[in-house]
């Protein structure tokens, strides 16, 4: 069965430095999504992409966030100079033809920053 | 978007059938009732969805209200695979939704053996 995968499982940084996280959606899918779960907390949205571009995006979704689809398959989240509020499981989802239809998450990539 | 409303916690005996309530007073005429759950260090994974009638599947059953002012997420026989953390959420499908789920605290299920 497809599935959404994302790298890294778990990663590490200092405050202040750039990471990006990478999820590879499935195949035929069109709508691409970043979530994030603080620990303990309820999973937040982040942002919604499709054809190239943000359709919607959270308060939290500031300036020092970016979103990518570099070529066709990666889906990448980008944060630039990174703060321990940061700190989270990022989830990447995807759907398919229409933007109601089931969204399928990956295993999600830890961020820890110190 | 419309809000829901879950117990925080239940518990449940293996094997035995499981009953997750959601109340959703102000849910409007083109929200669909989704259902996702989240097992312990996964990302959310769908269950069921649905707009009016009962609806199953492999996983679970749909018990919707005939006011759809609250569902019903039926597990027939918990196992120890289905303690997570289950979540009801509305989903409008009008024109102005990009398609995000908005979670809420959601229920953690527990299931002893």
């Amino acid at each position: 069965e497809p599935e959404v995968t994302q790298t890294p499982s778990h990663q590490v940084t200092q405050m202040g430095q750039e990471v990006i996280l990478r999820c590879v959606p499935i195949s035929n899918h069109l709508y691409f999504y970043w979530y994030r779960q603080i620990l303990g907390q309820k999973v937040e949205f982040l942002v919604s992409f499709y054809n190239n571009e943000i359709s919607e995006k959270s308060e939290i979704f500031d300036d020092q966030f970016s979103v990518e689809r570099p070529d066709g398959s990666n889906f990448t989240l980008k944060i630039r100079s990174t703060k321990l509020e940061d700190s989270a499981m990022y989830f990447c989802a995807s759907s398919g033809v229409a933007r109601t239809d089931t969204q399928y998450f990956g295993p999600g990539t830890r961020l820890t920053v110190l | 978007d419309a809000k829901t409303t879950q117990p925080n916690s239940m518990e449940s005996n293996e094997e035995e059938p499981v009953h997750l309530p959601c109340n959703h007073s102000t849910i409007s005429g083109t929200d669909y009732i989704h259902w996702y759950r989240q097992l312990p260090s996964q990302g959310p994974e769908y269950v069921i969805h649905g707009l009016t009638s009962n609806v199953n599947n492999r996983m679970a059953s749909l018990a919707i209200a005939e006011d759809r002012k609250s569902s019903t997420l039926i597990l027939h026989r918990a196992t120890l695979r289905d303690a997570a953390v289950y979540y009801c959420i509305l989903r409008d499908v009008g024109s102005s939704n990009t398609g995000k789920l908005i979670f809420g605290q959601g229920t953690t299920l527990q299931v002893k053996p």
